[in-house]
Parts: structure tokens; sequence; C-alpha cells
């Protein structure tokens, strides 16, 4: 069975701190991690990593992919209460199809 | 930007009661997909739809549940005979290829209810 795992589940940060969020994984057929953003209803995409130790920047949001220690870390820094959402971790898991296997998610609430 | 959408917002139903969810994936997309998420647990598979056919399909995807796209546009989930543990936000996503290098682009969500 394919099994992501986020951490923490949840955390409660202020303004202007840094938040890392982790995903690691065990899965039969690797193809892509991707990380989404789910505020009140669909998730929202943020990033696909398919190298490992290649870093994805997209603002305050970065991204990096470690495939031999299958973890990914997500980080935010100076954090504003727009980031305020659960973020996702999922993994395409299928030669087929790119079926995601989903992670808990990592609710962030950060605080004026 | 394109974006996937999906109607209708909020199904509320009976058990026993057929419902369908539609969703209007992104236009040049190929790829089709439906995961649900029960409240308070993780958005799960449920079916992938390419070529007028399913692709792939997770065990919780039983002969309760169908899919079509019924004509060039839309693409549909019906559920026969509904049971409470049915109740979930159920999402449709797109993509415009199957390769790892694709991303599934999320629509906003029908959150069924069954009562």
């Amino acid at each position: 069975e394919d099994k992501v795992v986020q951490s923490p589940l949840s955390l409660v940060v202020h303004e202007g701190d840094t938040v890392t969020l982790n995903c690691s994984y065990e899965v039969t057929n690797f193809r892509s991690l991707l990380w989404y953003k789910q505020e009140k209803k669909a998730p929202t995409f943020l990033f696909m990593l398919t190298s490992s130790g290649i870093e994805k920047k997209s603002g305050r949001l970065s991204s990096i992919l470690d495939k031999k220690e299958l973890f990914s870390i997500l980080n935010i820094t100076a954090t504003q209460t727009g980031d305020s959402a659960v973020y996702l971790c999922a993994v395409a898991v299928s030669y087929g199809n790119n079926r995601l296997a989903f992670g808990k998610g990592n609710q962030v609430v950060v605080i004026p | 930007e394109p974006e996937v959408t999906q109607t209708p917002s909020h199904q509320v139903t009976q058990m026993g009661q057929e419902v369908i969810l539609r969703c209007v994936p992104i236009s040049n997309h190929l790829y089709f997909y439906w995961y649900r998420q029960i409240l308070g647990q993780k958005v799960e598979f449920l079916v992938s739809f390419y070529n007028n056919e399913i692709s792939e399909k997770s065990e919780i995807f039983d002969d309760q549940f169908s899919v079509e796209r019924p004509d060039g546009s839309n693409f549909t989930l019906k559920i026969r005979s509904t049971k409470l543990e049915d109740s979930a936000m159920y999402f449709c996503a797109s993509s415009e290829r199957r390769l790892a290098g694709d991303t599934q682009y999320f629509g906003p969500g029908t959150r069924l209810t069954v009562l």
C-alpha cells in the first residue's frame, strides 16, 4: 500500500515566522511529488518535483525533494495570514495514469 | 486562466437515491480524475479516465459508481443508490498528459451529503 506521511499535522505560527513542512513517502512506483494548498475547497497547485536536490521556488515558498531518503520539504518564509491553509503532499504513483496518493495534510494557522 | 469547474457545489440526497456530479475539465486536457475527501480524512483516488474509458480505479470505485464523458466538455460521476458513507467532498481533476511531469488541476469540489 502506498504511504504518504506529512508532519506536523497542525501548527500555529506568528506572522513573519518561517514554516517547514515535511512529507515522507513509501510507494511502489514513484513518478513525481506534488504540493497543493487547500484553503476552503479546491487544492491549488504549488509545486511538482521529480528530481532530487533541485529546489523549486515561488515567492516566499520553496520545496525540495530527496529521492534517496524519500521525503520532501515545503518551506514558507515570512509567513502572512493568507498562508493559513492545509498544505497537501501528493505522490503520483502509477505508470499508467499518474494516480495521486495524498497525505493527510499540514494545517498551518498564521496569527497576526 | 483556465480552470476545472464542478456543479453543484453542494448536493443533499436521501440514502438510496442516485446522484450525478458534474465536472468541466480544462479544455485541452485529456486525462480526467475523480477523488473524494471524507470530512477530516485524506483525499482518496477514485478513478482515472482517458479516451472514453476508465484507465484505473481504486477499491472504493465499486459497481455503485460510474463515470462518463457524455459530450466534448462534461465529465460526470454517477453514484447509484447512495449510502450514508458516501457523504464526502468529491473533487474532479484533469491533466493535459499523463507523464511524470504533468500536473493535475483540481476543481472546487461538490460536497455530497447523504441523509
